[in-house]
C-alpha cells in the first residue's frame, strides 16, 4: 500500500515559469513532511520541509504547501531555471520513518 | 566538508554471488541509514543505526541480507546469496540524530546476473 503518492511521473515546464510538483498521502498520522531532489548518479538532496501545524513553507524560490483536510502537499519552484530539471521526491513522516514517494521528473527547458 | 561516501559506485555480480557495499558518514553524525531503491520508485528503508546499534532493521530481508556498524561510524551492507531481484541502488544516509535532515550518499547500483 503507497502511502505517498506522487501521481505524475513527469512534468514538463519552459523556464521562468512555475513549477508545481503535487504528492497525496494517506496517513493522516504523519505529521513531517520533506522535498528531496535528486540528479542522475547522485543521491536525494533535501530541498525544503514542513511541519503539519504549517500550511505554507518558503525558501527563495521554492514554496511547499500543506492542505491536511484534503492530505495533499505541492512544491512550487518561481521562476523555474534549466538546473532545476531532476527527479523530486516527496516524502512524509510519522515520527520513526520517512516514507518516501515515487518521484516526479521535473524537466525545465529553455 | 566531505559528504557521505559510498563504495564501490557500481558493481555487477553473478546470481548466487556475496557482495558488500561501504557506506561513511558524515563525520560526527550518529545515526545511519541504509534504503533500498527500485527503478521508478522512491529510497525503502532497510535499517536504521543509532551509533552501533541498529534499532529499525524490520524491513531488512535477514534470510540473505546483513549490516554492521562497527564503532558506531562507518557501516557496510552484505548480501549472500545475491537474486536477481536485489538488483537496486543502495543508498546510505546519515543524520546529526534521528528527526534531523537526512544527507544522502550516492548509492551503489547493484546489478546482479
Amino acid at each position: 500500500d503507497q502511502q505517498v503518492k506522487q501521481n505524475s511521473p513527469s512534468l514538463s515546464v519552459q523556464e521562468g515559469r512555475i513549477s508545481i510538483l503535487n504528492c497525496d498521502y494517506t496517513n493522516s498520522m504523519f505529521d513531517y513532511f520533506l522535498w528531496y531532489k535528486k540528479y542522475p548518479a547522485e543521491g536525494p538532496t533535501f530541498l525544503i520541509s514542513i511541519s503539519s501545524i504549517k500550511d505554507k513553507n518558503e525558501d527563495g524560490r521554492f514554496t511547499v504547501f500543506l492542505n491536511k483536510s484534503a492530505k495533499h502537499l505541492s512544491l512550487h519552484i518561481v521562476p523555474s531555471q534549466p538546473g532545476d530539471s531532476a527527479v523530486y521526491f516527496c516524502a512524509a513522516s510519522r515520527g520513526d520513518k520517512l516514507i518516501f514517494g515515487t518521484g516526479t521528473r521535473l524537466q525545465v527547458f529553455p | 566538508e566531505a559528504g557521505v561516501v559510498q563504495s564501490p559506485r557500481y558493481k555487477i555480480i553473478e546470481k548466487k554471488q556475496p557482495v558488500a557495499f561501504w557506506c561513511n558518514p558524515i563525520s560526527g553524525h550518529n545515526t545511519l541509514y541504509w534504503y533500498l531503491q527500485n527503478l521508478g520508485q522512491g529510497p525503502e528503508l532497510l535499517i536504521r543505526y543509532e551509533n552501533e546499534e541498529a534499532v529499525d532493521d524490520s524491513q531488512l530481508p535477514k534470510d540473505r541480507f546483513s549490516a554492521e556498524r562497527l564503532k558506531g561510524v562507518d557501516s557496510t551492507l552484505k548480501i549472500q546469496p545475491a537474486e536477481l531481484g536485489d538488483s537496486a541502488v543502495y543508498l546510505c544516509a546519515s543524520s546529526l540524530g534521528f528527526f534531523q535532515t537526512q544527507y544522502f550518499g550516492p548509492g551503489t547500483r547493484l546489478l546482479v546476473l
